[in-house]
């Protein structure tokens, strides 16, 4: 089974500080992309990337930097956090044009 | 535009009864795939059928089906016999061939299937 492993369920940080969230898969996918999730507005894409290295911007990246070192690993950096990114984050990793598979989420509170 | 909408943002339904979820997408690309995901309270998004925009026939998958119906732009998802682990919200979700691999969500409905 395809595992993408969100580094944690839960986060609580302060406004101006750097986030880090991590995720990691293990099927060899080539891309992989971070989403947040809020009431109403349903799933919405902030960064992905189709290869190493590579990355791409969303509908949402403002606010938001990405890095891929490695072909496993993704992470979303939240550069000095603010209330208003309180909010669930997805992360997901497909082969191409492969349905997507997504971690279990962290829910992020920035105070 | 909304790509990908959603009209029912809440559906209350009885245990052992078929649901059909609604969902209408907006495309000019010819090639695209209509994907659905079921969200539980934990938080994950779990992957349940795909269509393909060439595909001849209605996807299948267990007890959950998508009836395509292309000319009307539609991808409603039909659970057959619903249980009570059938409660959570659902995505319908859109990728275009001319937009690499991005995928488009709608909005979502919350179905909660009744004892």
């Amino acid at each position: 089974d395809v595992k993408v492993t969100q580094s944690s369920r839960y986060l609580v940080k302060r406004t101006g500080e750097k986030v880090f969230l991590e995720c990691v898969q293990d099927m060899d996918h080539e891309n992989m992309f971070w989403y947040r999730q809020d009431p109403g507005l349903g799933l919405r894409l902030i960064y992905f990337s189709y290869d190493v290295k590579m990355k791409e911007k969303g509908d949402i990246p403002e606010g938001y930097s990405v890095s891929r070192e490695k072909k496993e690993r993704f992470s979303l950096i939240l550069e000095s956090a603010s209330t208003n990114q309180t909010s669930m984050y997805l992360c997901a990793s497909s082969f191409v044009i492969q349905p997507q598979h997504f971690g279990d989420g962290t829910r992020l509170s920035i105070l | 535009a909304q790509k990908i909408t959603q009209t029912q943002p809440g559906m209350f339904v009885q245990e052992k009864e078929a649901v059909t979820l609604d969902c209408t997408y907006d495309t000019s690309d010819p090639s695209y795939g209509l994907f659905w995901y079921k969200q539980p309270s934990s938080g994950e998004m779990i992957f349940l059928i795909y269509q393909g925009s060439y595909d001849q026939q209605n996807a299948t998958e267990g007890r959950y089906s998508l009836n395509f119906q292309k000319a009307r732009k539609s991808a409603n998802l039909v659970i057959s016999a619903s249980q009570l682990g059938d409660s959570a919200m659902y995505f319908c979700a859109m990728r275009e061939a001319n937009r690499d691999d991005k995928i488009i969500f709608g909005k979502g409905t919350r179905l909660h299937i009744l004892p």
